[in-house]
């Protein structure tokens, strides 16, 4: 079963933009993590943010974490042709080792 | 370090057949993952070792899917016999002990059944 839910699906911005995507999830988590697919190719992690934790910088990237409406969003700022690829928000609830992965978000950045 | 190896990276059977994917963790990792991806059912966890030994299986869509790992520098996931509904990109992944180690994924091993 789905932990996480993205949201949108898809979305389609213009180099330089910046670029939000958003999941939710159901339960109490220990923590959430971003990874990145380009075509073809395995899950990248891109950022680790802990349940008590709310906001968390690397490079581009800021992720912000809402325990409390059990959501998490991802932006990367000044969007680049190369930031195309999906993105997936993954859950580790309790003690338990496993990611739960959401079904993915697709960015297309335009040149 | 070379990363996850996976192998082999695109296998084409025909339904019926055995098929075997491979797999080669980091290094000093003692969690080993297998994932399947498809389009409509989108990542889904098969199965993940600790030390070599199968924690959680529950992922494991039946009994003609098996994985083990004889060492912890390689793993195998059999399917047989294989289905057309098997067809997927199937990963493997590793990662540290401790809860907030991130999971370094292979390249996949995309998988046609015929």
């Amino acid at each position: 079963s789905q932990q996480g839910e993205e949201d949108p699906q898809a979305l389609s911005i213009q180099e330089g933009e910046n670029a939000t995507m958003n999941c939710s999830y159901k339960t109490s988590i220990n923590n959430l993590q971003w990874y990145r697919q380009n075509s073809g190719r395995g899950l990248v992690h891109l950022i680790l943010i802990r349940s008590n934790e709310r906001e968390k910088h690397s490079g581009r990237l800021r992720v912000t974490l809402d325990t409390s409406k059990k959501s998490s969003s991802l932006l990367i700022t000044a969007s680049r042709a190369a930031d195309t690829a999906s993105y997936f928000c993954a859950t580790v609830t309790g003690a338990n080792s496993k990611l739960t992965f959401g079904k993915g978000i697709t960015l297309s950045v335009r040149p | 370090d070379a990363g996850v190896i996976q192998s082999p990276r695109h296998e084409v059977t025909e339904m019926g057949q055995e098929v075997t994917l491979r797999c080669k963790p980091i290094s000093g990792h003692d969690y080993l993952f297998w994932y399947r991806q498809t389009m409509m059912r989108g990542l889904e966890l098969l199965i993940y070792f600790n030390n070599n030994v199968p924690i959680d299986d529950s992922g494991m869509p039946e009994d003609r899917f098996s994985a083990k790992m004889p060492n912890a520098s390689f793993s195998t996931l059999k399917i047989q016999p294989s289905e057309p509904r098997d067809s997927a990109v199937y990963f493997c992944a590793s990662r540290a002990s401790g809860a907030y180690n991130e999971q370094f994924f292979g390249p996949g091993t995309r998988l046609t059944v015929l």
